[in-house]
């Protein structure tokens, strides 16, 4: 079975400081992961994905993921937090036939 | 192209009525998911399709029914709605391995 665990409910950091949102999976197998944004009653947007490519995945907005097979880990990471950042972000994994979520991380940036 | 359309936004129901949430993509993806989130909890799958004549049930399948006759659509449909149904509902639409594509939500209110 697939399931994933986002470590924090609540992120806080200041304006121009490192987010650091950190996600662990358990797979039986190699999986798709995905890191997805919410921003206050709007939808779902992708920032990044990986699909057993290179381990360090770039998205939108300057995120980041690596993804650690061996502590099956898939932490998302900006170097510098903006205002805009304030949202909710969520984890998922994808085997072949289901998408499953994460409880989901609240960032939010101080000014 | 419209992506996935989810109908209707907002909806208020009485303990007890039946209504069906439209889902349709135009896409051509085979894999289709329906999902409600609730606050702390991400998003929780309801139920999935792998194609047209193929569902399953997802983490909380009970008091939802679906069907998919055509790769388009993929309605849900609340048998007798209660007010633990009450949440947002979001429908989802990729293919195998692929990021998902996600309606802009329908907010329901069971009083």
């Amino acid at each position: 079975a697939q399931s994933v665990t986002q470590l924090d409910s609540h992120v806080s950091v200041s304006e121009g400081t490192p987010v650091l949102l950190r996600c662990n999976y358990s797979s039986s197998y190699s999986p798709s992961l995905f890191w997805y944004v919410q921003h206050p009653n709007k939808g779902l947007q992708l920032l990044l994905k990986y699909t057993s490519a290179a381990t360090l995945v770039k998205g939108i907005n300057g995120f980041e993921a690596e993804f650690k097979k061996s502590e099956t880990s898939f932490h998302l990471t900006k170097p510098s937090a903006h205002m805009s950042d304030a949202a909710e972000y969520f984890c998922v994994v994808t085997p072949n036939n289901d998408m499953r979520f994460g409880a989901g991380t609240r960032l939010t940036v101080k000014p | 192209n419209a992506g996935v359309t989810q109908t209707p936004k907002f909806q208020v129901l009485k303990t007890g009525q039946s209504m069906t949430l439209q889902c349709a993509q135009d896409m051509n993806h085979e894999y289709m998911s329906w999902y409600r989130q609730d606050p702390g909890m991400g998003l929780r799958l309801i139920h999935y399709s792998v194609g047209a004549g193929i569902t399953d049930q997802g983490e909380v399948p009970n008091g939802y029914n679906v069907s998919r006759s055509t790769t388009e659509d993929f309605p849900l449909r609340l048998l007798s709605a209660a007010p633990s149904q009450t949440s947002v509902y979001f429908c989802a639409s990729r293919t195998t391995r692929s990021e998902a594509f996600f309606g802009q939500g329908t907010r329901l209110t069971v009083v």
